[in-house]
């Protein structure tokens, strides 16, 4: 069964830090992994998708690596901006959605 | 715009009495599948749908029933609803073909079964 974890489990810093989130999975064999922000009482928006075969995928200031071998990927927000603070959550798609807990993320003003 | 819809979005209720959760989507997707999310334990995934009347268990069918008779809609059935199902729900489709498609996610519906 694939079990995923992320860390931490929150995490503060100042406006303008770049932000590492980790994810590590126990099963490699994947189809793909998505990387979802979710904010208070809304759903889950899709940030990133990297399918098994890349390892890494970016979108404007978020950039995710994927490293199979190893069962981890890492989200990358640079530059972060207090509108970046909500939840983070990874899931690993092998055949179904298996989520992380998530990384609550708090940027200060 | 594209959407997953869920209803109702909270619902106070009591022990035993059947409730129904809508939801619906309008990208023609054909895969469908609903989760909870629980402090502490993630989501989860209840059931899912590969297609009009083809339905499986994910990991937490227990206590749920679910229906796919038209494409768009999936909607989730608690029979007899517990206390321990109080939980926030979330129901997600997206296009077939595993590897390249993003799911997409309604706003969710919280559910206190009393």
């Amino acid at each position: 069964k694939q079990e995923v974890t992320q860390i931490p489990a929150a995490l503060s810093v100042p406006e303008g830090e770049n932000l590492v989130l980790n994810c590590s999975f126990t099963d490699s064999a994947i189809y793909n992994l998505q990387w979802f922000r979710q904010d208070p009482g809304k759903g889950l928006t899709s940030l990133l998708l990297i399918q098994s075969s890349q390892r890494e995928q970016t979108s404007g200031r978020l950039n995710a690596s994927l490293d199979k071998s190893s069962g981890r990927s890492t989200l990358y927000i640079a530059a972060s901006q207090p509108g970046d603070s909500a939840t983070y959550l990874c899931a690993v798609d092998d055949y179904k959605l298996s989520f992380g807990a998530g990384t609550t993320v708090t940027v200060r003003a | 715009e594209a959407q997953v819809t869920q209803n109702p979005r909270y619902l106070i209720t009591v022990t035993g009495k059947k409730l129904t959760v809508t939801c619906s989507q309008n990208m023609n997707h054909e895969y469908m599948s609903w989760y909870r999310q629980d402090p502490g334990l993630g989501l989860r995934q209840i059931y899912y749908s590969m297609n009009v009347e083809v339905t499986d268990k994910g990991d937490v069918p227990e206590g749920y029933k679910v229906s796919r008779k038209e494409k768009r809609n999936f909607p989730l059935i608690l029979e007899s609803p517990s206390p321990n199902q109080t939980s926030l729900y979330f129901c997600a489709s997206s296009p077939p073909g595993q590897g390249g498609q993003p799911q997409h996610f309604g706003d969710g519906t919280r559910l206190s079964i009393l």
